[in-house]
């Protein structure tokens, strides 16, 4: 079966470095997301991706984040100036279309920590 | 603002007993419902959904039923297995935002051999 295959699985990074999470989604789809789960907490909507550019976001999703799908299969999270809050699981997901009749996949995730 | 509330767990069961999850839910409009699972070490996995009240969402063995007069979408199951020992979560979007899944806080499930 298809899958969204996120790297790295792990990442310790020191507060104030730029981060970069990577994700394939899956080949077809053409909607492209990120949520996230600080630990013990729900998994949170950060943004939602479609034809290059930024659907929607959340108020979590400011100025120190940015999306890019930089080539056909890529589509990454990059974080400028990482806060020891950023600390979380970031879970990459896509889907074929919009709409609650498609489902969303989501990959394995992750997890970043910010020392 | 839209929300999903689920019963806290960790919830530990023998098994083949009988598992329900609590589930309700806020929102405008008429959303669509889902729950996820995650296993050990794996990401989130649609385990089922239902898009209009009164569908019933099944997979493996669990169901949940969209009851719009008590916004519930408790999940069941009738015998529970060792390998059904996950976190589930469930969750909602609204059909006018389908990008945003408002996930619950999650239920952590034990099953003893």
């Amino acid at each position: 079966e298809p899958e969204v295959t996120q790297t790295p699985s792990h990442q310790v990074t020191q507060m104030g470095q730029e981060v970069i999470l990577r994700c394939v989604p899956i080949s077809n789809h053409l909607y492209f997301y990120w949520y996230r789960q600080i630990l013990g907490q729900k998994v949170e909507f950060l943004v939602s991706f479609y034809n290059n550019e930024i659907s929607e976001k959340s108020e979590i999703f400011d100025d120190q984040f940015s999306v890019e799908r930089p080539d056909g299969s890529n589509f990454t999270l990059k974080i400028r100036s990482t806060k020891l809050e950023d600390s979380a699981m970031y879970f990459c997901a896509s889907s074929e279309g919009r709409g609650s009749g498609n489902t969303i996949y989501f990959g394995e995730g992750s997890w970043l920590t910010v020392v | 603002g839209n929300s999903v509330t689920q019963m806290e767990g960790p919830v530990t069961l023998s098994e083949e007993a009988f598992l329900t999850i609590n589930c309700t839910y806020t929102a405008t409009g008429y959303p669509s419902l889902f729950w996820y699972v995650q296993y050990p070490g794996e990401g989130l996995q649609l385990l089922l959904k239902a898009t209009k009240a009164d569908d019933k969402g099944s997979n493996k063995g669990f169901e949940a039923t969209y009851r719009k007069e008590t916004t519930s979408f408790h999940l069941e199951k009738g015998s529970v297995q060792v390998s059904d020992s996950a976190v589930y979560f469930c969750a909602l979007s609204e059909k006018s935002s389908a990008s945003k899944i408002i996930f619950g806080s999650g239920t952590r499930l034990s099953i003893r051999p």
